[in-house]
């Protein structure tokens, strides 16, 4: 069946470092990629997404590419901020099931 | 204004117990969800509607029955509760199903089973 993996965490960053969260997903047909963060006692909220092959999706300085020849969508940013630190979710949907697939998360400690 | 909330916040009960946990969302939304996660985070579709009906069960033990009184509800009643029931229930909404919608997710309710 369709799935989601991950890189296994925690990942711990010092403040300012690059980060890469790295998504891979299988999927037949043309799935729809999301990223979702959740930080401490919260629930999930959309961080980005992409619809299509070679899309970006972007926001609050983090970005991800849709590639469909990897079947990745991993997750970067160029300098990580204490307030970063949560549990990121990669996760894919489909037409034809009407839900969201999640990984299993990777969780990100960034310290001062 | 919460646009998903979910109560109680915290559930500690005792094996055997039968136990509801309520969601409303006041967003206008067509769809809503409740969704598991374990104590890895882990988490993983339990139920779905779509104006008020049911249209994803997804293995989850008959235990678990979900009501969905009208489209901006969607609770969910646990009987004979276990041990492994302990999790983070979240309650999920969002406008439409759809490959493409965005979920908005309750803050969860946190179920220990003594």
């Amino acid at each position: 069946g369709d799935s989601v993996t991950q890189m296994e965490g925690p990942v711990t960053l010092s403040e300012e470092a690059f980060l890469t969260i790295n998504c891979t997903y299988t999927a037949t047909g043309y799935p729809s990629l999301f990223w979702y963060v959740q930080y401490p006692g919260e629930g999930l909220q959309l961080l980005l997404k992409a619809t299509k092959a070679d899309d970006k999706g972007s926001n609050k300085g983090f970005e991800a590419t849709y590639r469909k020849e990897t079947t990745s969508f991993h997750l970067e940013k160029g300098s990580v901020q204490v307030s970063d630190s949560a549990v990121y979710f990669c996760a894919l949907s489909k037409t034809s099931y009407d839900k969201v697939i999640f990984g299993p998360g990777t969780s990100l400690s960034v310290i001062p | 204004d919460t646009a998903v909330s979910q109560t109680p916040k915290y559930l500690v009960t005792q094996m055997g117990n039968d136990k509801s946990i309520k969601c409303e969302q006041n967003l206008g939304h067509d769809t809503m969800y409740w969704y598991k996660q374990d104590s890895k985070k882990f988490l993983k579709i339990m139920f779905s509607y779509n104006n008020k009906e049911l249209i994803i069960n997804e293995t989850v033990p008959n235990r678990f029955s979900p009501k969905s009184p009208d489209k901006a509800h969607l609770n969910l009643h646990i009987n004979s509760l276990e041990l492994g029931d302990s999790a983070v229930y979240f309650c999920a909404s969002s406008r439409q199903t759809g490959r493409n919608e965005k979920l908005f997710f309750g803050s969860g309710t946190q179920l220990s089973v003594l």
